[in-house]
């Protein structure tokens, strides 16, 4: 069974302050998708990462894809009220052809003004 | 681009009712489309994977009877919870993609399905 480890589940800072969450698997992975989502939305798709090591960034969102694939990390900078949600990272494993996802636990956000 | 939309966003119904959820890939043809289903503050569950012109795939666990999924297009998926329960109550997301390994998955708003 193939298991997609997110940490930490829930998460509570100031503004300002910076904070990474990781996403760990046993199995290698072709791609890595991290979704943020808002409370009676759908998940709205923040990047993919394909290559081992890859470092992607989108403003104070910074992505990283380990070497071997099998894990990677959301690291965020001085983050803002406007960062609260739900983070969740998504796997694709080699063995699937068929675009199937699996999902971490997800990752509540909480940044206080 | 890469917009789905997901029909209705809320539905509260008698227990013993059957609903139907619409999920539509606007801009693009899904070959494939995938059924969560989400607790609060959990992550997504998957229940089934649907193909355009083929019977849906269920993940251990899900009942097929009790969830009917129709992917008669490569725009439309539906989802039909038969019989409704206070216990089906939960937050239903659909996602379409093009199928292939790689791609991302493009998700609709939700449907908030409430069984009284």
């Amino acid at each position: 069974t193939q298991l997609l480890e997110q940490s930490p589940q829930f998460l509570s800072i100031q503004e300002g302050e910076n904070l990474t969450v990781y996403c760990n698997s046993s199995s290698v992975f072709s791609s890595l998708q991290w979704y943020r989502q808002e409370p009676g939305e759908g998940p709205v798709l923040l990047v993919t990462v394909v290559t081992g090591g890859e470092v992607k960034k989108l403003k104070r969102l910074t992505f990283q894809f380990g070497d071997a694939r099998k894990d990677s990390s959301l690291h965020i900078t001085a983050a803002q009220p406007g960062d609260t949600g739900l983070y969740l990272c998504a796997g694709d494993f080699t063995s699937s052809n068929t675009g199937k996802l699996i999902f971490g636990q997800g990752t509540t956000l909480q940044v206080k003004p | 681009g890469a917009v789905v939309s997901q029909h209705p966003s809320w539905v509260i119904c008698k227990s013993g009712t059957s609903v139907k959820i619409e999920c539509r890939s606007l801009d693009f043809q899904a070959t494939t489309m995938f059924w969560y289903r989400q607790f609060p503050k959990q992550s997504l569950m998957l229940m089934a994977t649907s193909n355009e012109g083929s019977k849906a795939t269920y993940e251990q666990g899900v009942e097929k009877d009790k969830f009917l999924i129709n992917h008669a297009s490569l725009t439309l998926s539906t989802l039909t919870v038969t019989s409704a329960h206070p216990e089906d109550s939960s937050f239903y997301i659909c996602s379409a993609s093009v199928g292939y390994s790689n791609q991302p998955q493009h998700f609709g708003d939700g449907t908030r399905l409430s069984i009284l």
